[in-house]
């Protein structure tokens, strides 16, 4: 089955400070990927949809100058949060679409990023 | 927009089952979703209905009706390892997934 894989799992950073998150899918190629934001004891929130070779879709109300998406090849999309401050303290999933959507899971969610920012 | 409703928790004792309601309305439909999701971890698929009727799937069941924006996930012959988080996501027409809130099953010996 198709695999995607994050890195880091876990993070702890200092507020002001950039943390960057990758999102990799591993065994197929992957033209659209989608990064969401989970609070504790809250469902998955959509933060943007990241194409490969253009520029990210950012859904409403999440500030596209702190959440950073790149997604310079069909494998790899990155997130970085920028300046970080606690309340962007969340956990971060990221999700990938095969390009050869017959399947019709076609989302593969990757095990997610845990941010602490102190 | 998408609003999905969910209930928040549930509890059902071991071998027993239990059905999760999922009502949605939404501006678009391609497709409903159910995932199961452990603390801390990401969600995992458990089914996909895009037309009416029952879907099954081991101890799983899900089943949609698309004129009623309502859709169950039927959880049987439950287990301990079953105590989780059940998210039900509809996918729009650019497919793009938006989720309920997620309801917590909780399996009691």
């Amino acid at each position: 089955g198709a695999v995607v894989s994050q890195h880091p799992s876990w993070v702890i950073c200092k507020s002001g400070t950039s943390v960057k998150i990758e999102c990799r899918s591993l065994d197929f190629q992957a033209t659209t990927m989608f990064w969401y934001r989970q609070f504790p004891k809250q469902s998955l929130m959509l933060m943007a949809t990241s194409n490969e070779g253009s520029k990210a879709t950012y859904e409403q109300g999440v500030e596209k100058d702190k959440f950073l998406i790149n997604h310079a090849s069909l494998t790899l999309s990155t997130l970085t949060v920028t300046s970080a401050h606690p309340e962007d303290s969340s956990f971060y999933i990221c999700s990938a679409r095969a390009e050869t959507s017959g399947d019709y899971y076609e989302q593969y969610f990757g095990p997610g990023t845990r941010l602490t920012v102190t | 927009g998408q609003n999905i409703d969910q209930p928040t928790e549930m509890t059902a004792t071991e071998g027993a089952i239990v059905q999760i309601n999922c009502t949605y309305q939404t501006s678009g439909f391609n497709g409903l979703f159910w995932y199961q999701q452990h603390a801390g971890e990401a969600p995992t698929f458990l089914s996909y209905n895009v037309l009416d009727g029952l879907e099954e799937k081991g101890r799983f069941s899900s089943f949609l009706s698309r004129s009623k924006g309502y859709s169950y996930l039927l959880l049987k012959e439950l287990q301990m390892k079953d105590s989780a988080s059940y998210l039900c996501a509809v996918r729009d027409g650019d497919y793009k997934l938006s989720f309920g809130a997620g309801t917590t099953v909780t399996v009691r010996a």
